[in-house]
Order: structure tokens, then C-alpha cells, then sequence
């Protein structure tokens, strides 16, 4: 079955820090891929996606790329910020066959210092 | 625009009591998702709706669990009779079309 494999958490690191947090899936169709972020108390929002091979997702400053080669989908940002703290999730749904659930990842926990 | 609604928010119930959690999806949207999260086993899908009719409930734990969307703008997850593992923070979401999914703030059950 579809599978969604992300960097164990937590994460710390210094304001404007480069960041990568990877991701790699495992689906039998073609998925597209999401990157959803939970800030405390909140539910799940989508941060950003890309539903075919090489498109690159972008918001906020944060970018991931769809690398079908290498079945991965890291998020990136090139300078963090105290209010990028959250937990981040990897996920896929392969829609193309008939079903739209998503595949979540375990999820990344970051925290920023300032 | 109002997001999906949750209530309650927070719920304290004690072991062998009914719980039912209730859920208002955004207005238009033809999906809606059920999930629970937990520090052990993440977030989990425990059903999806589309057009009220469920389509998966492979997530859905054992009989206890039932889940009801009577019509396009209501969803219920009722829990009957609720144990302490059931204790975790269950979420509502809501899509049109295959789109982007749409979290509620979530409902945080403590079962003593």
C-alpha cells in the first residue's frame, strides 16, 4: 500500500537557518504530494503541493520539488523564522484510483530559536 | 468564510460513557474525513464521506466507533461505549472535488 517515510523530529535550529525537512513515499499510481503544517493548538493547513513529477510547490518561502526518481518530496526554506515553529507533515493521495484519502507521514516537529 | 466547525472542542468523559463528536463542513465542499491523532500512532484516518455516503471506513478501530453524515452540512463520530485509549485529539476535514483538504481546530477527548 501507499507509504509516506518523514525525518524523525524533532528539529532545532537557530533563526535564518537553512532547512531541510525529507520526505519519501511509496505509491503504486501516480500521487500527488502535500506538505501540511500544524501550529499548536490548531488543525492541519496545507502549506504546499504538487501533483506530477518535477513540479515544485512554493508558499511562504518554503519550496519542495516532486523527484519521481527518487520518490522524495523534502521541503525546504532558506531562512527560518521564530513563527516557522510547527509540526510539518508529508503526505500523498493517489486520487487516481478513485480514492482521495491522504497518506500522512509522522509528522516533523520544529522549533526555532531565536 | 467560516472554516469546518468542530464541537466540542474539548471533551472529559469518564470510561463507558457515549461520546459523540460533531462536525460542520465548509459550505459546497462534497468530502468530508474523520481523523484521530496521537503521540503513538500520528494521524490517522477513520473515514471519509463523499456526497454523505462513506466510502472508506477501513480506519474506523472496532464497533465502537460509528460515524453518521445525514446530510451535507453535518457529520457525527459517536463513540459508544468510549475506553481511555480512546483519548486523543480527532479531526474534521472537508474538500471539494479532489482539492485541498480543509482541517476543523479538532476535538480533544480525554476518556478517564
Amino acid at each position: 500500500g501507499d507509504s509516506v517515510t518523514q525525518m524523525e523530529g524533532p528539529v532545532t535550529l537557530s533563526e535564518e537557518a537553512f532547512l531541510t525537512i525529507n520526505c519519501t513515499y511509496t505509491a503504486t499510481g501516480y500521487p500527488s504530494l502535500f506538505w501540511y503544517v500544524q501550529y499548536p493548538g490548531e488543525g492541519l493547513q496545507l502549506l504546499l503541493k504538487a501533483t506530477k513529477a518535477d513540479d515544485k510547490g512554493s508558499n511562504k518561502g518554503f519550496e519542495a520539488t516532486y523527484r519521481k526518481e527518487t520518490t522524495s518530496f523534502h521541503l525546504e526554506k532558506g531562512s527560518v523564522q521564530v513563527s516557522d515553529s510547527a509540526v510539518y507533515f508529508c503526505a500523498l493521495s493517489d486520487v487516481n484510483f478513485g480514492n482521495e484519502k491522504l497518506t500522512f507521514g509522522t509528522g516533523t516537529r520544529l522549533t526555532i530559536i531565536p | 468564510d467560516a472554516g469546518v466547525i468542530q464541537s466540542p472542542r474539548h471533551e472529559v468523559t469518564e470510561m463507558g460513557q457515549e461520546v459523540t463528536l460533531r462536525c460542520k463542513p465548509i459550505s459546497g465542499h462534497n468530502s468530508l474525513f474523520w481523523y484521530r491523532q496521537t503521540m503513538m500512532r500520528g494521524l490517522e484516518l477513520l473515514i471519509y464521506f463523499n456526497n454523505n455516503v462513506p466510502i472508506d471506513d477501513s480506519g474506523m478501530p472496532e464497533d465502537r466507533f460509528s460515524a453518521k453524515m445525514p446530510n451535507a452540512s453535518f457529520s457525527t463520530l459517536k463513540i459508544q461505549p468510549s475506553e481511555p485509549r480512546d483519548s486523543a485529539v480527532y479531526f474534521c476535514a472537508s474538500s471539494l472535488a479532489r482539492n485541498e483538504q480543509f482541517f476543523g481546530p479538532g476535538t480533544r477527548l480525554t476518556v478517564l
